[in-house]
């Protein structure tokens, strides 16, 4: 059963880079579609990015394309987000996901999020 | 890109069901997938495909979709089941994801 087990909390200042891990343990990371999820503190899920599961191609959220930046290192089986220009709108518990995906026919699919990691609070605050 | 929109709260008499809906017109090439979210724990899918339902998620949790709503079905709620429910698909270009705002369940 698949693991996710992400990097503690840390506290940025405004205009800086923050960057997230997310191990995973009982499979590969290159059998693994993984994504980004984020709460601010009170609000709902925001999915900010992801490895399309078909091609492997990275896909970034609008909102946040020119910021945000995934990677994976394949030797450890660690997966990262880093984030830029941090702003305090962007104070938020981080979570990896990785996107379970079955194509159905040519034109119907079905992908979900699982499992989660437990999640990286990160503040931004001068 | 298209938006899912859900109820922001939905509240239950114990035991009773309850139907929670996920507007959206992104339907017509996945199916939904529901997660619960209880307060300071990750979110952990609950339904997804067509009717799906992970290893330990109860058999009174149910789904289903009709057009552009996909709805997460709760038959004989419990108090356990007091959450925040969310929605979530792909967008019909295949190019992004995204969530519902999500439905705070109050069992009374």
């Amino acid at each position: 059963q698949v693991q996710l087990v992400q990097s503690g909390a840390e506290v940025k200042k405004p205009g800086a880079s923050v960057k997230v891990s997310c191990k995973v343990s009982e499979y590969t990371l290159t059998e693994l579609s993984m994504h980004w999820v984020r709460q601010a503190p009170g609000k709902g899920l925001e999915w900010m990015g992801g490895t399309d599961p078909e091609d492997g191609e990275t896909i970034y959220a609008q909102k946040f394309q020119g910021r945000i930046t995934m990677s994976e290192d394949t030797s450890t089986d660690t997966a990262y987000m880093e984030l830029s220009s941090l702003r305090s709108e962007d104070t938020a518990v981080y979570y990896c996901a990785a996107l379970q995906w079955e194509r159905l026919t040519t034109a119907e699919e079905d992908n979900w999020f699982d499992p989660w990691g437990q999640g990286t609070q990160i503040t931004v605050s001068s | 890109s298209s938006e899912l929109t859900q109820d922001p709260a939905v509240s239950v008499a114990l035991g009773q069901t309850v139907r929670i809906t996920c507007q959206g017109d992104r339907f017509r090439n996945s199916h939904a997938s529901w997660y619960q979210q209880k307060p300071g724990q990750a979110p952990v899918v609950v339904i997804f495909g067509q009717d799906n339902r992970p290893s330990g998620i109860p058999d009174r949790f149910s789904g289903s979709s009709s057009g552009n709503t996909a709805s997460l079905t709760i038959t004989g709620a419990q108090a356990e089941d007091e959450a925040d429910y969310y929605c979530s698909s792909r967008d019909s270009s295949g190019n992004q994801w995204g969530f519902g705002g999500g439905t705070k369940l109050t069992v009374l």
